[in-house]
């Protein structure tokens, strides 16, 4: 079975610059998540979605941020414009449904200039 | 809003010994998930405690949840090289599906 699937790996942008990640969950995983983590420190969830529909996003900062996540499968996760605190790595996990583990993919490592 | 802290934050353990990582809640939580991420690696899953003073096993790893639901623990017996990481606790509270990642325990495991 496939896992979660996320690109770029790594992306290396100047500030004040667009940027996205996109992230393919699990075949049949209902709930998708967006993480950002910075070095040392846990995942900080930015926004969870069931099927299309995002049930949290009140981590998500909107001035810039965004997602979505058309048909209830693939998300992309945009940030408009980019700000050098903006770099993390970005991570993306899906699971079966509410409550149950999350499977994280390898993450996109992002580098703002 | 609600914390979540780890300790330690760092271990260093030679090989063989044992080594426990605590992860404390300032509220009282629905469940808790336990990660392992690998240097310049992803979170990976290991275990979910859902019950008051649940204990589970995975062959070298014993996981137990606190009996008011506040606090968990992950103790390793005789580590190995293989066990570096840094473990997470993750957690959430009844109503609500959003776990908050803990401040993690980086473990060092020497030859």
């Amino acid at each position: 079975e496939a896992g979660v699937v996320q690109s770029p790996r790594y992306k290396i942008i100047e500030k004040k610059q667009p940027v996205a990640f996109w992230c393919n969950p699990i075949s049949g995983h209902n709930t998708l998540y967006w993480y950002r983590q910075n070095l040392g420190q846990g995942p900080e969830l930015l926004i969870r979605y069931e099927n299309e529909e995002a049930v949290d996003d009140s981590q998500l900062p909107k001035d810039r941020f965004s997602a979505e996540r058309l048909k209830g499968v693939d998300s992309t996760l945009k940030i408009q414009p980019a700000e050098l605190g903006d770099s993390a790595v970005y991570l993306c996990a899906s699971s079966p449904g509410t409550g149950t583990p999350g499977y994280f993919g390898p993450g996109t490592r992002l580098t703002v200039l | 809003g609600q914390q979540v802290m780890q300790i330690p934050q760092y271990q260093h353990v030679q090989e063989g010994e044992d080594f426990t990582t605590y992860c404390n809640s300032s509220t009282t939580l629905s469940n808790i998930q336990w990660y392992k991420q690998r240097p310049g690696g992803h979170p990976v899953f290991l275990i979910q405690l859902v019950k008051s003073g649940e204990v589970k096993k995975q062959k070298r790893l014993t996981f137990q949840f606190g009996e008011a639901k506040k606090n968990s623990s992950l103790h390793i017996t005789a580590t190995q090289t293989t066990d570096v990481g840094t473990y997470f606790c993750a957690v959430t509270t009844s109503g609500t599906y959003k776990y908050i990642f803990g401040t993690g325990t980086r473990l060092k495991v020497l030859a």
